[in-house]
C-alpha cells in the first residue's frame, strides 16, 4: 500500500513569493492533516479535513495561509506572500479508522 | 488533551531492549496512548497505541500501568536505525474514524550506541 505522497520535497523561494505544497493521502483515508515543524520543534497542527471539509483551521494563518482539499482526496497548501519565518517543514497526514494518523516525507520550505 | 511527561534523551546498547517511559497522570476514561517516532529528516511514524491493556505489534510493545498513569514504550531488539525522537501523545480517539491534530511534546531523543 502506498503511504501519504507529498511534493515537492524541497522549495527555495524568495521572501513575499506564493509557493504551494501538494498531499496525496492514503486510500481510504477520509481524514487528512497539514503540520508545520520548526527546527528542532514537533510538528504543529495547522488544519484538518474530514473528507472536503475543514474542521479544524483554528491554528492557520489565515492572512497568507490557505488550503483545499477538492473531491476529499488530494490537498493543497499555499501560502501567499510566503515570509521569512515561514521557513520550516510543511508535514501531510492522514488518518485510519483507528485513530492512527500516517505522515509523508514533508516539504522542507526555505524562505530566503 | 491529557499532557505527558517523557525523559529528555535516552541511550541504549545496540541488540538491547529500550525501554521508553512516559508519564500521563492526569490521562482521562477516553484517552489513548499513542506512540510515534521521529526519524532525522523524515516524517513522524506511527508506532503503536493503547487504552488500558498492554499491545504488541512487529515494531514495539506497550505496557500501561494498571491506573493507566504511565505506560513504557518497548523496543524488543533496539538496532542502529532505531535511533529517533520518540513521542508519546495522549488523545481522545472518536468513534467511527477521525480524529483530531496531534499535539507533540518535545518527546524522547533515543540514541542507540553500536
Amino acid at each position: 500500500e502506498a503511504g501519504v505522497v507529498q511534493s515537492p520535497r524541497y522549495k527555495i523561494i524568495e521572501k513575499k513569493q506564493p509557493v504551494a505544497f501538494w498531499c496525496n493521502p492514503i486510500s481510504g483515508h477520509n481524514t487528512l492533516y497539514w503540520y508545520r515543524q520548526n527546527l528542532g520543534q514537533g510538528p504543529e497542527l495547522l488544519i484538518r479535513y474530514e473528507n472536503e471539509e475543514a474542521v479544524d483551521d483554528s491554528q492557520l494563518p489565515k492572512d497568507r495561509f490557505s488550503a483545499e482539499r477538492l473531491k476529499g482526496v488530494d490537498s493543497t497548501l499555499k501560502i501567499q506572500p510566503a515570509e521569512l519565518g515561514d521557513s520550516a517543514v510543511y508535514l501531510c497526514a492522514s488518518s485510519s479508522r483507528d485513530g492512527a494518523q500516517y505522515f509523508g516525507p514533508g516539504t522542507r520550505l526555505l524562505v530566503l | 488533551d491529557a499532557k505527558t511527561t517523557q525523559p529528555t534523551s535516552m541511550d541504549c546498547a545496540e541488540g538491547r531492549a529500550a525501554n521508553l517511559p512516559c508519564n500521563h497522570s492526569t490521562i482521562s476514561g477516553n484517552e489513548y496512548v499513542y506512540w510515534y517516532r521521529q526519524i532525522h529528516s523524515q516524517g513522524p511514524q506511527y508506532i503503536i497505541h493503547g487504552l488500558k491493556n498492554n499491545e504488541t505489534n512487529e515494531m514495539a510493545s506497550l505496557i500501561i500501568t494498571e491506573d493507566r498513569k504511565s505506560s513504557t514504550l518497548i523496543l524488543p531488539h533496539a538496532t542502529l536505525r532505531d535511533t529517533a525522537v520518540y513521542y508519546c501523545i495522549v488523545r481522545v480517539r472518536r468513534s467511527g474514524g477521525g480524529a483530531d491534530g496531534l499535539t507533540f511534546g518535545k518527546g524522547t531523543h533515543l540514541i542507540i550506541q553500536p
